[in-house]
């Protein structure tokens, strides 16, 4: 059955780079049937896209976050990772990792999602 | 960008209701547009993709409709456990966008 789990820090400090790996079982992240997203979701407010990578290692950020974003794959770990830079308190969210079958082009499988807090 | 504005932004509804919320995007995204179901504390479940296709095990009650830049989420007798926020998204570009929820309450 596929799992995906995240995991990271819960506290970051502003300015810092926030790092988040997620763990994928069940199925592979070599995959070209998925996508491989971040999504996230502010205290008490709605989501928001963060990115996501394929297989082949493209990847298609949200233009208001593209400057300070990397997803990466690693096929031997069969994780996949998010890398936010210059965090500030406005990055403080849950943070969900997630697979998107390519032929639909929404979520089916969801992390539980981890609360990062940006705080000095 | 595209944008994505949902209607209403809450609403009360009692068990049994018909329920419908409306998402338009702010150019057409075809049928490439999915809803998702948040309760409080946890994920996501995506309920609905390509417009009107409901995900395997998802009750009946629940239908989409709509092509082009406007789309429906019909809950035809809203029972308990429907009492959630409801999220559209699309995926007609390569960069997608969520709605900002509709929050169905009880009445």
């Amino acid at each position: 059955q596929v799992q995906l789990q995240e995991s990271g820090p819960g506290l970051v400090k502003p300015s810092q780079t926030l790092s988040l790996p997620c763990s994928v079982s069940g199925v592979s992240i070599s995959s070209a049937a998925y996508y491989w997203s971040w999504i996230r979701q502010h205290p008490g407010k709605g989501l928001e896209w963060i990115g996501y990578i394929y297989y082949n290692g493209n990847t298609y950020y949200n233009p208001s976050l593209k400057s300070r974003v990397t997803i990466s794959l690693d096929t031997s770990k069969n994780q996949f990772s998010l890398r936010l830079r210059s965090v500030t308190a406005a990055d403080t969210a849950v943070y969900y990792c997630a697979r998107a079958p390519v032929q639909v082009a929404g979520v089916d499988y969801w992390g539980q999602g981890t609360l990062v807090t940006v705080s000095s | 960008d595209i944008q994505m504005t949902q209607s209403p932004s809450s609403l009360s509804a009692s068990v049994g209701d018909r329920v419908s919320i409306t998402c338009r995007a702010s150019q057409s995204i075809y049928t490439y547009l999915n809803w998702y179901q948040q309760k409080p504390g946890k994920a996501p479940k995506l309920l609905i993709y390509d417009a009107s296709t409901l995900l395997s095990g998802v009750p009946s009650r629940f239908s989409g409709s709509g092509s082009g830049t406007d789309f429906t989420l019909t809950i035809s007798s809203l029972q308990s456990e429907d009492f959630a926020t409801y999220y559209c998204q699309q995926s007609s570009s390569t960069t997608w966008t969520f709605g900002q929820g509709t929050k169905v309450e009880i009445k």
